[in-house]
């Protein structure tokens, strides 16, 4: 079985703080992606890595940045935390090329306040 | 270009009825096609893909879906509703000259009253 794993399920951060949201997947997948949900925008895509060290920007990465350091994991960073990043925060890895699916990890809730 | 499109935004059913969700998509070339399921406060679980072989996909959980290429149309189907189909589900296109990239839909919300 596939397993994408999100280090917090909820997250409080006070405005201006620097966040860290990890994910870490364990089928060896060459492609990872960090999305934001929003009632009624549903998933916009922020950052996709395709391999280690590469990234590329998603729809909204205005605000973000990642990091791919290993194959496995794939970090999203909130430089200085605003209220309107609040929001659910979806990590999904898929296989590197073909018609492969997307294994979505369970989400972070964060709250800045 | 794609796009995804869910008809419907919420959907309603009686347990034990039939379930139809719909969603076209445009695309320029055969796509991959998925349909997804997020429960509340959950990440999203693969229900079913497409990815050009038979036309007709059956799922987990019961459900199955139609790839009409001359609709351009993968509806999501279930042929008797449960409790447990409460949910929001996500048609998902990926052209198959990027397969890096996936386009959602907006989600259509599955009521199931009893």
């Amino acid at each position: 079985d596939v397993k994408v794993t999100q280090s917090s399920r909820y997250l409080v951060k006070r405005t201006g703080e620097k966040v860290f949201l990890e994910c870490v997947q364990d089928m060896d997948h060459e492609n990872m992606f960090w999305y934001r949900q929003d009632p009624g925008l549903g998933l916009r895509l922020i950052y996709f890595s395709y391999d280690v060290k590469m990234k590329e920007k998603g729809d909204i990465p205005e605000g973000y940045s990642v990091s791919r350091e290993k194959k496995e994991r794939f970090s999203l960073i909130l430089e200085s935390a605003s209220t309107n990043q609040t929001s659910m925060y979806l990590c999904a890895s898929s296989r590197g090329t073909g018609s492969y699916e997307q294994y979505f990890g369970p989400g972070t809730r964060l709250t800045v306040t | 270009a794609q796009s995804v499109t869910q008809l419907d935004s919420h959907v309603s059913v009686s347990e034990g009825t039939p379930v139809l969700l719909r969603c076209n998509y445009s695309s320029s070339y055969s796509p991959s096609l998925f349909w997804y399921v997020q429960h509340p406060n959950k990440g999203l679980q693969l229900l079913l893909k497409y990815t050009s072989a038979a036309t007709l996909v059956k799922g987990i959980n019961g459900f199955e879906a139609e790839f009409k290429k001359s609709e351009t149309s993968f509806h999501l189907t279930k042929p008797s509703a449960h409790m447990s189909d409460a949910a929001e589900y996500f048609c998902v296109v990926s052209p198959i000259y990027n397969f890096n990239k996936f386009y959602f839909g907006s989600g259509t919300k599955l009521n199931v009253k009893p």
